[in-house]
C-alpha cells in the first residue's frame, strides 16, 4: 500500500512564525502535492511537484512556498504565518506515467494564532 | 472543465449495498471519473476510477453510464465503516493538476 506520512497531525503556532509542514511517500512517486482544506472550500491546490527540485503554483501558492530536494520528500514552508492560514493541510503523491490517483496523507490540522 | 453533481446526503442500512450516483452531464471523451471518500478527521483515501467500462476492486464498483454523463459507486456490503463523505471526481487532463477538484460530496450514513 502507499503510504504517504505528514509529521504533524496537530501543530500550534503563532502569527509572524516560519512554519515548516514535512511529507514524505515511500511508493517512489514523482509528483507530489500540498493542498489545503476548509468548510464549504473544499480541497484547493497550493504547490506541485513533478520531480526533484521542480515546482509549480497551485490556485492558491500566495503566503506559501515549497522545497524537494528529494524525490521522496515535498515540505511545504509558512514564510510568515497568518491567522487567515489556519486550516487543514494535505499532501498528495501520484505516479507521473497514465492516469494515476493521487495518494493522500492524513493531514496536519494547523492553527496560527 | 467537467463538472459533478452529487446529493448532500444518503443513508444505509448496515449490510445493505450503497449506490452512490454522480451526474457529470458535461464530461467529454478523455476525461476519466474518480471516486474518493474522507472519513471524518483523515486524509481523502481513493476508492476507485474509470474511463467508459465498468471496474471493481475490492472495495467498491464503479459503473459509469453508456453515455457516460453519470456514474455510480457501489459498495456491495455496507459497514459502520464506510461512513464518510464520498467524492466523485471528474478529471480533466492528464497533467492539469489544478483542475482535480473536491467538491461538496456525499455524506453516507450507514445506520446499524
Amino acid at each position: 500500500d502507499v503510504k504517504v506520512t505528514q509529521s504533524s497531525r496537530y501543530l500550534v503556532k503563532r502569527t509572524g512564525e516560519k512554519v515548516f509542514l514535512e511529507c514524505v511517500q515511500d511508493m517512489d512517486h514523482e509528483n507530489m502535492f500540498w493542498y489545503r482544506q476548509d468548510p464549504g472550500l473544499g480541497l484547493r491546490l497550493i504547490y506541485f511537484s513533478y520531480d526533484v527540485k521542480m515546482k509549480e503554483k497551485g490556485d492558491i501558492p500566495e503566503g506559501y512556498s515549497v522545497s524537494r530536494e528529494k524525490k521522496e520528500r515535498f515540505s511545504l514552508i509558512l514564510e510568515s504565518a497568518s491567522t487567515n492560514q489556519t486550516s487543514m493541510y494535505l499532501c498528495a503523491s501520484s505516479l507521473s506515467r497514465g492516469h494515476q490517483p493521487q495518494h493522500f496523507g492524513d493531514g496536519t490540522r494547523l492553527s496560527i494564532l | 472543465d467537467a463538472k459533478t453533481t452529487q446529493p448532500p446526503s444518503m443513508d444505509c442500512a448496515e449490510g445493505r449495498a450503497a449506490n452512490l450516483p454522480c451526474n457529470h452531464s458535461t464530461i467529454s471523451g478523455n476525461e476519466y471519473v474518480y471516486w474518493y471518500r474522507q472519513i471524518h478527521s483523515q486524509g481523502p483515501q481513493y476508492i476507485i476510477h474509470g474511463l467508459k467500462n465498468n471496474e471493481t476492486n475490492e472495495m467498491a464498483s464503479l459503473i459509469i453510464t453508456e453515455d457516460r454523463k453519470s456514474s455510480t459507486l457501489i459498495l456491495p456490503h455496507a459497514t459502520l465503516r464506510d461512513t464518510a463523505v464520498y467524492y466523485c471526481i471528474v478529471r480533466p487532463n492528464l497533467y492539469n493538476f489544478n483542475k482535480f477538484y473536491f467538491g461538496s460530496g456525499t455524506k453516507l450514513n450507514v445506520k446499524p
